[in-house]
């Protein structure tokens, strides 16, 4: 079974703070992946990054960074210098290998992100 | 040109009735998606389809049907519904690379209120 677990259900920073979103899955599969979406207040899901289990790499893409340790099963999200356009719930989600699950993304439970002025 | 488009965007409708919520994508992906998400923002598998299986999440009332007329159709059908059945419908698509699955595109949400 896949189980997506996001501790943070809200969060408010200032603008220009540096903020973290925590996530830490469960699964038994040895080859995996690992996702962030965005969905803003307009509602729409918008992918922001896919990792698979192989690759322990951090990832910068602008002010985003995330940050990937296999050891604690997290998949930590950065928000550098965050704006109010940052603002949004981000879903951290799972998805096996094995494609006899349809590639079915099991998603976690999402942070609000409050970004103020 | 939206990859993913869903109709309608709302959608309210009373107890007992049956509706239809349509979803077409436009980037060639051989694999969709009905993801249900509830007021709480949680977001659930429904279901997955290519053109090879239908894949259901199993607990999905058997209400839910979904229904591919072709490659980039997949419309999501209700009968009778109820109350709880209130929540946004999230159509997606995905190319199924062999065993590297792309990332999901999602469609717009369709916010469905039953009365």
């Amino acid at each position: 079974a896949q189980k997506v677990t996001q501790a943070q259900t809200e969060i408010s920073v200032v603008e220009k703070e540096d903020v973290t979103l925590d996530c830490v899955y469960e699964t038994r599969d040895t080859t995996y992946y690992l996702f962030w979406y965005k969905q803003p207040p307009s509602g729409e899901l918008v992918f922001l990054i896919r990792r698979n289990s192989f690759d322990e790499q951090n990832e910068i893409s602008g002010r985003y960074s995330w940050n990937f340790q296999k050891s604690t099963s997290s998949f930590n999200f950065t928000i550098t210098a965050s704006q109010v356009v940052d603002s949004a719930v981000y879903f951290c989600a799972l998805m096996p290998q094995n494609n006899n699950a349809g590639n079915m993304l099991t998603f976690g439970g999402g942070t609000r992100l409050m970004v103020k002025p | 040109d939206t990859a993913v488009s869903q109709t309608p965007k709302y959608l309210v409708t009373q107890m007992g009735n049956d509706k239809s919520i349509k979803c077409e994508q436009n980037l060639g992906h051989d694999t969709m998606y009905w993801y249900k998400q509830d007021s709480k923002k949680f977001l659930k598998i429904m279901f997955s389809y290519n053109n090879k299986e239908l894949i259901i999440n199993e607990t999905v009332p058997n209400r839910f049907s979904p229904k591919s007329p072709d490659k980039a159709h997949l419309n999501l059908h209700i009968n009778s519904l109820e109350l709880g059945d209130s929540a946004v419908y999230f159509c997606a698509s995905s190319q199924d690379y062999g065993t590297i699955p792309s990332p999901l595109h999602f469609g717009n949400g369709t916010r469905l209120t039953v009365t």
